[in-house]
């Protein structure tokens, strides 16, 4: 069964400095991955997403993660660090078989932005 | 174009009442999803569906139901709402791979 481990349940950092949020997971087969944003009491936003392809996958508000098979990981990295990122970040996988699209989301990381 | 919808955005009931939250959404996906998220435990999928009059059981179903019978809209029910089924819930929307959420709606049973 897939699993997802985001390593740090708190992350806090400095307005400026590098963001760097890890994932983890768990399958047989690369599964297709995602992280999501979600702002207080919000739903979620895609930040990115990997299926195929370059590995290393740019999204949106300066984010960019890299899938490294060897490692299991797909971890969420910001070089400079704004206010506005404080948030929940969620990594989740989905199964590349079937055609069903659920997801499975780690257990997520709050980034606090400190000033 | 509202995206998905979720009605109510707040509720309170009572233990062993009913209620039904209702998703709405307007890009024409086949797929949607019912999830819900409690503090340290990310979301996690209760019901799905790939289609119209379709739906299957996700992760954590037991306590609740849903409908499809309208493409556009995807119905979740408690029938007797017990206090653990406190929680928020997300309906999202699929398309191309991407699944696209609603607001949420925070349930409280007391």
């Amino acid at each position: 069964a897939q699993s997802v481990t985001q390593l740090g349940s708190h992350v806090s950092v400095s307005e400026g400095a590098l963001v760097l949020l890890r994932c983890n997971y768990s399958s047989s087969v690369p599964p297709y991955l995602f992280w999501y944003v979600q702002y207080p009491n919000q739903g979620l936003q895609l930040l990115l997403k990997y299926t195929t392809g370059a590995t290393l996958v740019k999204g949106i508000n300066g984010f960019e993660a890299e899938f490294k098979k060897s490692e299991t990981s797909f971890h969420l990295t910001k070089p400079s660090a704004h206010m506005s990122d404080a948030a929940e970040y969620f990594c989740a996988v989905s199964d590349r078989s079937g055609n069903t699209g659920k997801l499975i989301f780690g257990q997520g990381t709050t980034l606090q932005v400190k000033p | 174009n509202a995206g998905v919808t979720q009605t109510p955005k707040f509720r309170v009931l009572k233990t062993g009442q009913s209620m039904t939250l209702l998703c709405a959404q307007d890009m024409n996906h086949e797929y949607m999803y019912w999830y819900r998220q409690d503090p340290g435990m990310g979301l996690r999928l209760i019901h799905y569906s790939v289609g119209e009059g379709t739906t299957a059981k996700g992760e954590v179903p037991d306590g609740y139901n849903v409908s499809r019978l309208k493409k556009q809209n995807f119905l979740l029910g408690l029938e007797s709402a017990a206090p653990s089924q406190t929680s928020v819930y997300f309906c999202a929307s699929r398309s191309s791979g991407t699944q696209y959420f609603g607001p949420g709606t925070r349930l409280t049973v007391l």
